[in-house]
């Protein structure tokens, strides 16, 4: 346990659902983030949120859309997802956002929620 | 991304040193994390390193050089609850809150 739990643990929807993946953490950081892990990929970051403001969009597709509505929750929006999407889902927190300092920067992960488009 | 490097697969057996490397681009180093993920499961941390040196938390070590762009994970006494996926990550700067992520070495512990 790592104080960061996610929900649900198993998708699988249609290329036409919207659905939506939750995230919260017990640890009381201030940094939240979501990592999507492809098969034979290294993780790739998708949202940074700081403070509930969103500090980094790495060029993701609209189909994903984040929400940081207080700073213990986070959730990952999807909507006319593709069979390409199907991946690992990882939602991550850490105390600081700015890496090379105390390594209160350490981010701790979820168990993640395995998803498969359909 | 950032030319993070680690070989994909490694195996040893029980009770035996392995050592895990990676490599990186120096230029904006703020630090690199090494992380276990076991199939199926979320990464768990082990270690950070920010400074040159060794960082030694019981069966496993952390190692940094960074003119070198040089890292690596030592874990000794192997059980086969180590195997598991290795993954390295750096961070950089320029870029609050980015870590950069390795592929990941497989290793697989044998008795």
């Amino acid at each position: 346990e790592t104080g960061v739990t996610q929900t649900p643990r198993h998708l699988v929807m249609g290329m036409t659902n919207k659905k939506s993946l939750k995230c919260e953490q017990h640890l009381g950081h201030n940094a939240m983030y979501w990592y999507k892990q492809s098969a034979k990929k290294p993780l790739e970051l998708m949202f940074v949120y700081s403070l509930e403001e969103r500090v980094e969009n790495n060029s993701v597709p609209s189909r994903f859309s984040p929400e940081c509505p207080n700073s213990s929750h986070l959730f990952l929006h999807l909507h006319t997802l593709q069979p390409e999407d199907s991946a690992l889902y990882l939602c991550a927190s850490s105390q600081d956002l700015i890496i090379g300092t105390s390594g209160e920067e350490t981010q701790y992960f979820g168990p993640g929620t395995r998803l498969l488009v359909l | 991304g950032q030319n993070i490097d680690q070989p994909t697969e490694m195996t040893a057996t029980e009770g035996a040193i392995v050592q895990i490397n990676c490599t990186y681009q120096t230029s904006g180093f703020n630090g690199l994390f090494w992380y276990q993920q076991h199939a199926g499961e979320a990464p768990t941390f082990l270690s950070y390193n920010v400074l040159d040196g060794l960082e030694e938390k019981g069966r496993f070590s952390s190692f940094l050089s960074r003119s070198k762009g040089y890292s690596y994970l030592l874990l000794k006494e192997l059980q086969m609850k180590d195997s598991a996926s290795y993954l390295c990550a750096v961070g950089w700067g320029s870029t609050l809150g980015r870590l950069y992520f390795g592929r990941g070495t497989q290793l697989t512990v044998w008795p």
